[in-house]
């Protein structure tokens, strides 16, 4: 049974560009969450997405937006990065919520 | 906003002994309190649950403990092996779609 598989696992971008990474949830989770973990630091919750739409969002800026698709799988999207945009970023997936989170590898995204 | 406090951020046990570590929160209105565990290179895994109605869950060898008037949880390690190596981050659920951790404490079970 595969878990919540991540893409890519790394990542250099330049500063300006933006940036799509992807998600596929656990088999049978509808609810997909990223977030952001810096070095150093807990996750930061950016977005959850459930039945294709944004259900809650976190304290991130306009620059962080994304998509949850018919089979559930998601995109994160960030325009304009910044230096600051450095982070390990984990997709979680669930089943109607937040608990029984299963997480992801994660995607290091690195800003030069 | 730091909701969720973890102010140890490392802890350090010889094998067989009790690991205890702890998460401060601010917010009174959440639900849920979790413990999760990373090891480099992998995503958090779940390990352990509380709801905010009970003061004690335990599972095996992991029991967390939950003073709600010190808003204050607890993770108990009993006995403590050398695999429990890992960070561990408390965490805490809003409305079962907001889930907030924080910062993680490295433990290291020495054998």
């Amino acid at each position: 049974d595969a878990g919540v598989t991540q893409s890519p696992t790394h990542l250099i971008k330049t500063r300006g560009q933006q940036v799509t990474l992807r998600c596929s949830p656990k088999s049978g989770h509808d609810t997909v969450s990223w977030y952001q973990q810096a070095l150093g630091q807990g996750p930061q919750f950016i977005f959850q997405y459930y039945e294709e739409e944004e259900r809650q969002r976190g304290n991130f800026p306009d620059r962080f937006s994304g998509h949850q698709f018919p089979n559930y799988s998601s995109e994160l999207n960030v325009n304009a990065l910044l230096l600051g945009d450095s982070a390990l970023y984990l997709c979680a997936s669930s089943l109607g919520g937040a608990q029984g989170y299963t997480f992801g590898s994660g995607t290091r995204l690195t800003v030069v | 906003d730091q909701q969720v406090k973890q102010n140890s951020p490392s802890l350090s046990v010889q094998e067989g002994r009790i690991s205890i570590l702890n998460c401060d929160y601010t917010n009174s209105m959440f639900d849920y309190f979790l413990w999760y565990k990373k090891y480099p290179a992998e995503g958090p895994t779940f390990l352990i649950s509380i709801s905010s109605i009970k003061d004690k869950n335990e599972d095996g060898r992991f029991t967390v403990f939950l003073n709600k008037s010190a808003k204050h949880l607890s993770l108990h390690i009993v006995p403590s092996q050398p695999g429990d190596s890992a960070v561990y981050f408390c965490a805490a659920l809003l409305n079962n779609n907001d889930m907030r951790f924080g910062a993680g404490t490295r433990l290291t079970v020495k054998p």
